[in-house]
């Protein structure tokens, strides 16, 4: 079975500073991995995703999370925060023969000026 | 691309009455549909797998005759709220699939008075 754990639901960071949002999967095959952005009232928008190319992926709007099989993590960080990236942050998983997506709980960033 | 649209954002109607929900992929075709379900502050709940021309597969605890999904077309998946009560209201989110990545609508917002 698959699973994902987002640790701290809430994340505040101020303009400008580092942004790391943590995420640790669980998956007895090879992991697809993904993270999502959703702004209030709104679906959600992919931000980047690992399907077993690059460990590193870089994503949209500065955003990029790094693949590490030995800790089973897919973090995702931004050098410096801006107001706008203030949202909520999903990381999923699935497996190559299902599309089906496992989400976590979701990490509520907030940027402070 | 891969732009998926919902129709409507927001529908607010009487206990009792159908709703239904449209999900179109806009610039590309899915065999593959999800509908999930949204509560405040909370992750997506999947409800079903919208799968082209065969009945959907839903999660367990949702009812099929209570939430009927229809996936008539490539580009079309619906789902309709039958007879709806209060508890219903909720904040509905389709994904389609392309390339074992899912990419979502913009949501549904329905309100059962």
């Amino acid at each position: 079975a698959q699973s994902v754990t987002q640790l701290g639901s809430h994340v505040s960071v101020s303009e400008g500073a580092l942004v790391l949002l943590r995420c640790n999967y669980s998956s007895s095959v090879p992991p697809y991995l993904f993270w999502y952005v959703q702004y209030p009232n709104q679906g959600l928008q992919l931000l980047l995703k690992y399907t077993s190319a690059a460990t590193l992926v870089k994503g949209i709007n500065g955003f990029e999370a790094e693949f590490k099989k030995s800790e089973t993590s897919f973090h995702l960080t931004k050098p410096s925060a801006h107001m706008s990236d203030a949202a909520e942050y999903f990381c999923a998983v699935s497996s190559p023969n299902t599309d089906k997506l496992i989400f976590g709980t979701g990490t509520r960033l907030q940027v402070f000026p | 691309g891969a732009v998926v649209s919902q129709h409507p954002s927001r529908v607010i109607c009487k206990s009792g009455t159908s709703v239904k929900i449209e999900c179109r992929s806009l610039d590309f075709q899915a065999t593959t549909m999800f509908w999930y379900r949204q509560f405040p502050k909370k992750s997506l709940m999947l409800m079903a797998t919208s799968n082209e021309g065969s009945k959907a597969t839903y999660e367990q605890g949702v009812e099929k005759d209570k939430f009927l999904i229809n996936h008539a077309s490539l580009t079309l998946s619906t789902l309709t709220v039958t007879s709806a009560h209060p508890e219903d209201s909720s904040f509905y989110i389709c994904s389609a699939t392309e390339l074992d990545t899912q990419y979502f609508g913009p949501g549904t917002r329905l309100t059962v008075l």
